[in-house]
């Protein structure tokens, strides 16, 4: 089944504790984007990656880190987690190839994580 | 930057009845994507419908239909013969489509509710 996996999918932690939340697809897509949801804002785009080892910033970057060692995999890294970064998190994937689906994304299931 | 609005907190409509959900965008591309992802209770995005800005054709599928005006940069989303499982988040969607750029603009989303 072509998925999106995101983990862990509920995560509580506290102010500085270095933590990441994995990102995996099996569809062989060259795009992937890591998201945050917050109320009343919508979703904003944090980093995306265009293949392995190329990444670049999206609109709030800041406080996050992202790495793309492997095609399928696109881990979202938080090295000092504050309480500001209590969101919800969604990985998503897309491939650049010609199609109906193109540049169409596909989203993980999305991870809630609370900075106490 | 490209922005993009939906004016429309939230919506209710009957059943059976057709709803149309208005998304305007700002953007100096003349190269894009359109999309309308649905979030129901269970936080899951679930494409809707997508459009490529350089066709003239509206898109449609099955129930949902979109009225793509370009030049008024206006993407609005109509349901018809809304159904209970229509009730969800919904979120328009602008996509940055050149070169190696994936950089992606949601709405607020519009919160949609169907009556029986």
């Amino acid at each position: 089944e072509a998925q999106v996996t995101q983990n862990p999918r509920y995560l509580i932690t506290v102010t500085g504790k270095k933590l990441t939340v994995t990102c995996s697809q099996n569809m062989n897509h060259e795009y992937m984007s890591w998201y945050r949801q917050d109320p009343g804002l919508g979703l904003r785009q944090i980093y995306y990656s265009m293949n392995v080892e190329v990444t670049d910033k999206g609109d709030v970057p800041e406080g996050y880190k992202v790495s793309r060692k492997e095609k399928r995999n696109f881990p979202l890294i938080l090295e000092s987690p504050s309480p500001n970064q209590t969101s919800l998190y969604f990985c998503a994937s897309s491939s650049r190839t010609s199609g109906p689906q193109s540049d169409t994304q596909y989203f993980g299931p999305g991870t809630r994580l609370t900075v106490l | 930057a490209q922005t993009v609005t939906q004016s429309q907190p939230e919506m209710s409509v009957q059943e059976a009845e057709t709803v149309t959900l208005s998304c305007t965008y700002d953007t100096s591309e003349s190269n894009y994507y359109l999309f309308w992802y649905k979030q129901p209770p269970s936080r899951q995005m679930i494409l809707v419908i997508r459009q490529e800005a350089y066709k003239q054709q509206n898109a449609t599928e099955n129930r949902f239909s979109v009225n793509f005006q370009k030049a008024a940069k206006s993407f609005s989303l109509k349901i018809s013969d809304s159904q209970l499982g229509d009730t969800a988040m919904y979120f328009c969607a602008f996509m940055k489509h050149s070169g190696g750029y994936q950089k992606v603009t949601f709405g607020i989303g519009t919160k949609l509710q169907v009556i029986p």
